[in-house]
C-alpha cells in the first residue's frame, strides 16, 4: 500500500529540548515535502527536497532543518523548539498528480 | 505566502443538497488541485485540473477553472454526512507538483 509514515504521532516537549520527527515513503518519490498547519492559516510550507541531497526553503523554514540522505526519508529536526512552533505538520511525497500526506504530527512545546 | 483562497470560510448543508465551494488565486498556474481533510488527519487528494481544461468530473465531484478570473470552483452534489471536512485548494506552478500553495480552507458541515 502506498503510504507516507510519520513519527511520532504526538509529541510534548519543552523549549530548547532538540526533537526530530522522521518522515517514510514507500513510492519512490523523489519530491518530498514538509508543512505545518495553524488555525485560521492554513498550511504553509516549511522545506522541500527534490531528491536525495537536494533541500530548499518553503514559506516558513525559520528554526527547522531537514535532510535527505536516502530517498525514502526526510526528516524534520527543530534543534531548539519554541512555543511558537506548536502547530500540526504534515510529511508529503509527491507522485505525478497529486501529493500523498501522512497522518500527521501533532506538536506541543511547552 | 498564500495563493489560494477559498470562499466561503464555512458551509453547512442538508444531506442531499450539494455543495459549491469557490478558490481564488492570484498568480499563473500550470494545475490547480482540491484536497480534503477530516478533523486532524492528513489531506488527501481529490481531483486535479490543469490550466488549459476548463472543467472535471470524479463521481460527485465537478471542478471548474477559469484562467481569466483565476479562480475555480468544487461541486459536490448529492452531499452526504460523510463529506464533512475541509476543502483545500492548491495551485501547481511549476507543472512538477513540486511545490504546491495552499488556501485555508473551507469547513464543509453536511447535516444529516
Amino acid at each position: 500500500e502506498a503510504q507516507v509514515t510519520q513519527n511520532p504521532r504526538y509529541l510534548i516537549t519543552v523549549t530548547g529540548k532538540k526533537l526530530t520527527v522522521t518522515c517514510s515513503q514507500n513510492m519512490n518519490h523523489e519530491y518530498m515535502s514538509w508543512y505545518r498547519q495553524d488555525p485560521g492559516l492554513g498550511l504553509r510550507q516549511i522545506y522541500y527536497s527534490m531528491n536525495v541531497e537536494v533541500t530548499d526553503k518553503g514559506d516558513v523554514p525559520e528554526g527547522y532543518k531537514v535532510s535527505r540522505k536516502e530517498k525514502r526519508n526526510f526528516p524534520l529536526i527543530l534543534e531548539s523548539p519554541s512555543p511558537n512552533q506548536t502547530s500540526l505538520y504534515f510529511c508529503a511525497s509527491s507522485g505525478y498528480n497529486e501529493q500523498y500526506f501522512g497522518p500527521g504530527t501533532r506538536l506541543t512545546v511547552t | 505566502s498564500q495563493q489560494g483562497e477559498e470562499d466561503p470560510q464555512a458551509l453547512s448543508i442538508q444531506e442531499g443538497e450539494n455543495a459549491t465551494m469557490n478558490c481564488s488565486y492570484k498568480t499563473s498556474i500550470n494545475n490547480l488541485q482540491w484536497y480534503r481533510q477530516n478533523s486532524g488527519r492528513g489531506l488527501v487528494h481529490l481531483i486535479l485540473i490543469r490550466s488549459n481544461e476548463r472543467e472535471k468530473h470524479s463521481g460527485r465531484l465537478r471542478v471548474t477553472l477559469d484562467t481569466s478570473k483565476k479562480s475555480s470552483s468544487l461541486l459536490i452534489t448529492a452531499s452526504r454526512a460523510a463529506d464533512t471536512a475541509s476543502y483545500f485548494c492548491a495551485t501547481d506552478a511549476s507543472g512538477a507538483n513540486s511545490k504546491l500553495t495552499f488556501g485555508k480552507g473551507i469547513t464543509l458541515s453536511v447535516r444529516p
